[in-house]
């Protein structure tokens, strides 16, 4: 089973900040199977990135994602209020089908 | 608009047993495949089942192996999830989420399960 761990736990920022999140995984993850969520209180995830950078439907440009092998990096260039909740990598795999992070909670500083 | 509605959760004892319900409009349900996650209360995500479009392809984590059973009905537009032999580490908010392509492109709101004495 692939492990995701996901670094700093914990960020704060202020706004207009740029915000860098780690995704690390304990073996090798194909690029095409890795994506990225914001989940805040109260709400369901929202999915930002998949194909570790490739943008969903309506994310804006602000948002990118990168990295390949073991390292993964989602990059927030200049953040907004709104930006500020709980985000996750997630991988696709066999066993468990799918595989989350722990999570990194972006604070206002 | 996609749109994903659970329902069915409650409190329940430990050994009992729930049967979440998940609607789906806005797209065509019969050609997704769909899942279950899970969260406990203040933690991360877990993802819970898989089943295919055509019902032919079913997933487990094994926390819930043998114990839970997902299944969908294409001319309801519905996906289930019948949990037998609740744990208190069963105890989440189940999300029913649409599967595209190796990625979770939609979720619902999600329905709050909660196992205890």
């Amino acid at each position: 089973e692939i492990v995701l761990t996901q670094s700093p736990g914990t960020l704060s920022l202020s706004p207009g900040e740029r915000a860098t999140l780690s995704c690390r995984a304990s073996q090798s993850v194909s690029s095409s199977y890795l994506a990225w969520y914001q989940q805040k209180p109260g709400q369901a995830p929202r999915l930002l990135i998949y194909g570790a950078s490739t943008r969903a439907t309506g994310i804006p440009d602000r948002f990118s994602g990168s990295g390949s092998g073991t390292d993964f990096t989602l990059t927030i260039s200049r953040l907004e209020p709104e930006d500020f909740a709980v985000y996750y990598c997630q991988q696709y795999g066999r066993s468990p089908m799918y595989t989350f992070g722990q999570g990194t909670k972006l604070e206002i500083k | 608009e996609v749109q994903l509605e659970e329902s069915g959760g409650g409190l329940v004892q430990p050994g009992g047993s729930l049967r979440l319900s998940c609607a789906a409009s806005g797209f065509t349900f019969s050609s997704y495949s769909m899942n279950w996650v899970r969260q406990a209360p203040g933690k991360g995500l877990e993802w819970v089942s898989h089943i295919s479009f055509s019902s032919n392809t079913i997933y487990y984590a094994d926390s819930v192996k043998g114990r839970f059973t997902i299944s969908r009905d294409n001319a309801k537009n519905s996906l289930y999830l019948q949990m037998n032999s609740l744990r208190d580490e069963d105890t989440a908010v189940y999300y029913c989420a649409r599967d595209y392509y190796q990625r979770i492109d939609y979720w619902g709101q999600g329905t709050l399960v909660t196992v205890s004495s």
